[in-house]
């Protein structure tokens, strides 16, 4: 079951530019996680948000949380070409199982 | 250095011919996850472990088997392979459950069943 869902589902921006995607998710959460995946790779773990925090920030990363709504956005500021990725959330429903959406697909144009 | 190893890294394979794609971690993580990648439905989840002997099915289970013997070793098994199980694996362990802690991914296995 999918419990993440991102938008956009692509994006393409260049260099410099901010870039922000959204993710809306359908279940109470106890947390939720947004990875980054270069092309074909394995996933990196970015950032973890509880579901009692509205925001958190790592390096350029900014990542907010809003449970009223249901949804979570990570902006990513002065994006770099080495930014171009997919991204995901992933939501913790319980259950110790870790729920991924299908991804945004950033492309950072130099 | 900290990591999660999966091995092979491609796999070619015929219908039928059972394998098995093995995957370790050397970080002392209890927790340890399957997962299949597909163009446009993101990560599955296939199998996970709380701990050594102890496994449960995630939301794809169908066709695959686990085990969990050693708390390093978390192989997944294909007993018969059929081409809907042609795909991108990933394995992933973290300190404990998966949704409440960092997921470390291993690189992935690319899974042809011809």
């Amino acid at each position: 079951s999918q419990q993440g869902e991102e938008d956009p589902q692509a994006l393409s921006i260049q260099e410099g530019e901010n870039a922000t995607m959204n993710c809306s998710y359908k279940t109470s959460i106890n947390n939720l996680q947004w990875y980054r995946q270069n092309s074909g790779r394995g996933l990196v773990h970015l950032i973890l948000i509880r579901s009692n925090e509205r925001e958190k920030h790592s390096g350029r990363l900014r990542v907010t949380l809003d449970t009223s709504k249901k949804s979570s956005s990570l902006l990513i500021t002065a994006s770099r070409a080495a930014d171009t990725a997919s991204y995901f959330c992933a939501t913790d429903a319980g259950g110790n199982k870790l729920v991924f959406g299908a991804g945004t697909i950033l492309r950072v144009k130099s | 250095e900290a990591q999660v190893t999966q091995n092979p890294r491609y796999l070619i394979t015929v219908t039928g011919k059972k394998l098995t794609v093995t995957c370790s971690q050397n970080m002392n993580h209890e927790y340890m996850s399957w997962y299949r990648q597909d163009p446009g439905l993101g990560l599955r989840q296939i199998y996970y472990s709380m701990n050594v002997e102890v496994t449960d099915k995630g939301d794809v289970p169908e066709g695959y088997k686990v085990s969990r013997k050693e708390k390093r070793n978390f192989p997944l098994i294909l007993e018969s392979p059929s081409p809907n199980q042609t795909s991108l694996y990933f394995c992933a362990s973290g300190p404990t459950g998966g949704g409440t802690d960092t997921q470390y991914f291993g690189p992935g296995t690319r899974l042809t069943v011809l």
